[in-house]
């Protein structure tokens, strides 16, 4: 099955910096990646995601890049804000055949100091 | 548009009780999904419904068990809590047709055994 692997489990940036986000996966076969973003005390929320015949797709202040090649997927944050603060997953699926069962990183706890 | 609703936000047993934790999803959506999201363990894929169907189950024992109506909302159950059971349990929703195919989460159960 998919593994997902999620870097680095903690970060710490201050106010205007910027934030990356790595995630690496195994399954060849992956072709949607999602990426969401937990509050205290809330269930995930989607922020942005990428499908696989895209190589970078962005939001406003948030970015996803996709290198099918080497498996990995990343999330840009700029000019970070102290709301950014939270915890951020990546995920990993095959959408194809109907099935859909995102397997996730183990997350990154992202703190933005004022 | 009312999101991915759960029930009880909070629910404390005792070990070797059961637990029955439930899950409306968004109107029109016929696939539900749980997960288990433990402290430091990211989240863990329990169950997939679709069309009132298990469709796929994660690498949990078989006192984790569910259901779905035919209303498409559902019904996760725990039998013999275990201290480890012990997590924040996440439910989403996803139309199975249709071009946005993202999966929404509710805001979770949080669940102690003691």
């Amino acid at each position: 099955g998919e593994n997902v692997e999620q870097h680095p489990s903690t970060l710490s940036v201050q106010e205007g910096d910027s934030a990356v986000i790595k995630c690496t996966y195994s399954d060849s076969a992956s072709n949607y990646f999602p990426w969401y973003k937990q509050e205290l005390g809330k269930g995930p929320q989607l922020i942005i995601d990428i499908r696989s015949n895209v190589g970078e797709k962005k939001d406003q202040r948030i970015a996803v890049t996709l290198n099918k090649t080497a498996k990995h997927f990343s999330l840009h944050i700029t000019e970070t804000q102290p709301e950014d603060s939270a915890v951020y997953f990546c995920a990993a699926s095959s959408q194809t055949g109907g099935s859909y069962i995102p397997t996730f990183g183990r997350g990154t706890s992202l703190i933005v100091h004022p | 548009e009312a999101g991915v609703t759960q029930s009880p936000t909070h629910l404390i047993k005792t070990r070797g009780q059961q637990a029955t934790l439930r899950c409306s999803p968004i109107s029109g959506h016929t696939s539900v999904y749980w997960y288990q999201q433990a402290l430091g363990l990211g989240l863990q894929f329990l169950l997939w419904y679709d069309e009132g169907e298990e469709r796929n189950r994660g690498n949990f024992p078989p006192r984790f068990s569910g259901r779905q109506f035919p209303n498409y909302s559902s019904e996760l159950n725990v039998n013999a809590l275990e201290l480890e059971d012990s997590a924040l349990y996440l439910c989403a929703s996803r139309a199975q047709q249709g071009k946005n195919t993202e999966a929404f989460f509710g805001q979770g159960t949080r669940l102690t055994v003691v």
